[in-house]
């Protein structure tokens, strides 16, 4: 069973600190992945894709992917209120017909 | 607007009648999957399908749903005689062509809020 696992939260920082979210996947052939971003009551909205090991940087969002120990992570820099949602981590494999499996999402509660 | 485009954004169905879920995948993207999600839940993986195939419906109950990509027109999750349990958003997402290396992203509409009767 392919699976992506991810801590439920919630996960409460202050305003202006870093918010650090991880996500461990099983299936090694994983090669995309995604962080989604859901607002309560609305749609996933697709944050940042990463392909590489290392990290990608846009903004305030930084993704790291390490494939050897199965874990992708999202850091939120300068947290905001704005930032209060759950975060979707998902992996995409070529195995299987390009299935894309999702986590089941962290809360994050930026306090201000 | 380039986006996913779903409809109805709510329905409301009574126990026992048919519903009728529609998507139409953003400009380019030829591959549509449907999730269904409860309140404070993750997003259930239902089906994913190109046009005019399905290709894996692993996520979808064996009776009384059913979905459809035909080569004109949008995509159709179909629920018949609707239960409550049948009561979820139903979110529809899109990507682009899958090649050969990294796959493509999904891009998700906003959602039909089903609620039943």
């Amino acid at each position: 069973q392919k699976e992506v696992e991810q801590n439920s939260g919630p996960l409460s920082v202050p305003e202006g600190a870093i918010a650090s979210l991880n996500c461990t996947y099983s299936d090694r052939g994983s090669q995309s992945f995604f962080w989604y971003r859901q607002y309560s009551g609305k749609s996933p909205e697709l944050i940042m894709s990463i392909y590489s090991n290392g990290d990608k940087e846009d903004g305030r969002f930084t993704a790291q992917l390490n494939k050897a120990s199965q874990y992708v992570s999202l850091l939120i820099r300068d947290s905001q209120p704005s930032d209060s949602a759950t975060y979707l981590c998902a992996a995409c494999s070529n195995t299987g017909g390009f299935k894309t499996i999702f986590g089941a999402g962290t809360r994050l509660f930026v306090k201000a | 607007n380039a986006g996913v485009m779903q409809n109805p954004r709510h329905l409301v169905r009574r126990r026992g009648q048919e519903a009728r879920l529609r998507c139409s995948p953003m400009k380019g993207h030829s591959h549509v999957y449907w999730y269904r999600q409860l309140p404070e839940e993750g997003l259930k993986f239902m089906v994913y399908l190109q046009k005019e195939n399905i290709i894996d419906e692993s996520g979808m109950p064996k009776e009384r749903f059913s979905a459809e990509f035909p080569k004109e027109g949008p995509s159709i999750l179909r629920i018949q005689q609707v239960v409550r349990g049948d009561s979820a958003a139903y979110f529809c997402a899109s990507s682009r062509d899958l090649g050969t290396g990294s796959n493509q992203p999904q891009h998700f509409g906003d959602g039909t809020r089903l609620s039943i009767l």
